[in-house]
């Protein structure tokens, strides 16, 4: 099976640096992605890696370990609209497709 | 440009009644068709998956079933609902397949959130 493992709270302070740790445990690992869902909202995709190393999207960076089976995301300059869940996700090859599992999720609150 | 629909956004459901949701894809061919729930305050489960028209896999045993009727045409059903059935349903499509297309990202619906008493 698979499992991934997040904290599932987060605060900061506005205009600070988070970061949000995902460690996972899974067979045929392709890739590990980002989700960012705000209250009610559908998921959107934030960022992924496939490879090793710092992948960097504006004030969005995420990282990837796959000897570690851990990656992070870490957001920058942090502002009030980036109050949501995130999410991590590993995707997985399998029957032709690819499927991804996401974790429980990780519920930043921004404050000021 | 590529967009995906999914309807009804709200329903309130009786337990041992029927359900259907159906979600479509446009401006992509033989997308890849996911159907994920999510419980309040939870993850996203997957349920189906489709890789191509008749084509579905189910990732847990349940009372919901899929379909796939056409190529950019996802529909969740169950014929009696159970409570534990209450959650939001979301539809996602990956464009394209094949390693060369895979970018990690998953496009998603807008989301159905299905209520059963």
């Amino acid at each position: 099976g698979q499992s991934l493992e997040q904290p599932s709270e987060v605060t900061a302070v506005e205009g600070a640096i988070v970061q949000i740790n995902c460690t996972y445990q899974t067979s045929g690992f392709y890739g590990l992605s980002w989700y960012q869902q705000h209250d009610g909202g559908a998921p959107t995709f934030l960022s992924y890696n496939a490879l090793d190393g710092l992948e960097e999207t504006g004030r969005f960076s995420s990282f990837l370990s796959r000897s570690d089976s851990y990656g992070y995301l870490l957001l920058q300059e942090l502002q009030m609209k980036d109050s949501a869940s995130y999410f991590c996700a590993v995707q997985r090859s399998g029957a032709g497709s690819y499927q991804l599992t996401f974790g429980k999720g990780t519920k930043l609150s921004v404050i000021p | 440009s590529q967009t995906i629909h999914q309807w009804p956004a709200t329903l309130v459901q009786p337990v041992g009644s029927p359900l259907s949701l159906e979600c479509t894809v446009e401006g992509t061919s033989n997308p890849n068709l996911y159907w994920y729930r999510q419980a309040a305050g939870r993850g996203l489960q997957l349920l189906f998956y489709s890789v191509g028209i008749g084509q579905i896999s189910s990732e847990v045993p349940q009372n919901l079933s899929a379909s796939r009727p056409q190529d950019r045409q996802f529909i969740l059903s169950s014929k009696k609902l159970l409570l534990s059935d209450s959650g939001f349903y979301l539809c996602a499509f990956r464009g394209g397949s094949g390693i060369l297309s895979n970018t990690g990202e998953l496009f998603f619906g807008e989301g159905s959130r299905l209520t059963v008493l």
